[in-house]
């Protein structure tokens, strides 16, 4: 089985700066996505950022940026230039690969960014 | 297409009453998923369609917890004989690829 850990349950980034949210899985597939999705309060979950595990490549969405390791099992968000709509809750989550198409998300518990003026 | 639509956005109960949940999906999207939502933690997988075949169901579903998708277009998920730990978001979730899943916004189940 997946697990999804992030251990930031809180942060907070004053306007403008760059901060990074951690996030490690465990899997024993080789093939897999990863996701970093947006929760703002009383709001529904949208996607920020996806990884294919086979590219190498770190995926990159405007201000929004990933460290994907591997081998380390981490994979953590950059998001620069804080801007105060980025307060909400992040979930970090695992989807292994199948040729059927989606399968079902696991999510880490969370990390609540609030961002200061 | 307006998104995935989820009926009602908030529902309070009392223990022991069945409630009923509905999920609309986006019509083009063969794979619909349900997930519970507790306060401070991560959505968890409770079961999924594709199309009108439920294909797999979490432990977390006891037989209290029934999911249909008639047809293999809106799905309902209904809670018979409510407890106050069935209290949580309910959230549904649809998608036709890997990297395209769409949200709804939720029902919240409140159970007194």
């Amino acid at each position: 089985a997946q697990t999804v850990t992030q251990s930031q349950p809180e942060m907070s980034v004053q306007e403008a700066e760059t901060v990074t949210l951690s996030c490690t899985y465990d899997t024993s597939e080789s093939n897999y996505y990863l996701f970093w999705y947006k929760q703002p309060p009383s709001r529904q979950m949208i996607l920020v950022i996806r990884q294919e595990a086979y590219k190498q490549q770190n995926a990159t969405e405007n201000r929004f940026s990933v460290n994907f390791q591997k081998a380390a099992k981490s994979f953590s968000l950059k998001i620069s230039d804080s801007q105060l709509g980025d307060t909400a809750m992040y979930f970090c989550a695992f989807m292994k690969h199948t040729q059927g198409g989606s399968e079902k998300l696991v999510f880490g518990k969370g990390t609540k960014l609030t961002v200061n003026p | 297409d307006t998104g995935v639509s989820q009926d009602p956005r908030h529902k309070i109960t009392k223990r022991g009453q069945n409630v009923t949940f509905r999920c609309d999906p986006i019509s083009e999207h063969n794979r619909l998923y349900w997930y519970r939502q507790t306060l401070g933690q991560g959505p968890e997988f409770l079961t999924y369609f594709q199309n009108e075949a439920q294909l797999e169901k979490s432990r977390l579903l006891s037989d209290r917890f029934s999911a249909e998708r008639p047809k293999g277009s809106f799905s309902t998920l209904e809670i018979q004989r409510t407890e106050q730990g069935d209290s949580a978001m309910y959230l549904c979730a649809s998608s036709l690829l890997a990297y395209g899943y769409t949200f709804g916004s939720g029902t919240r189940l409140t159970v007194v």
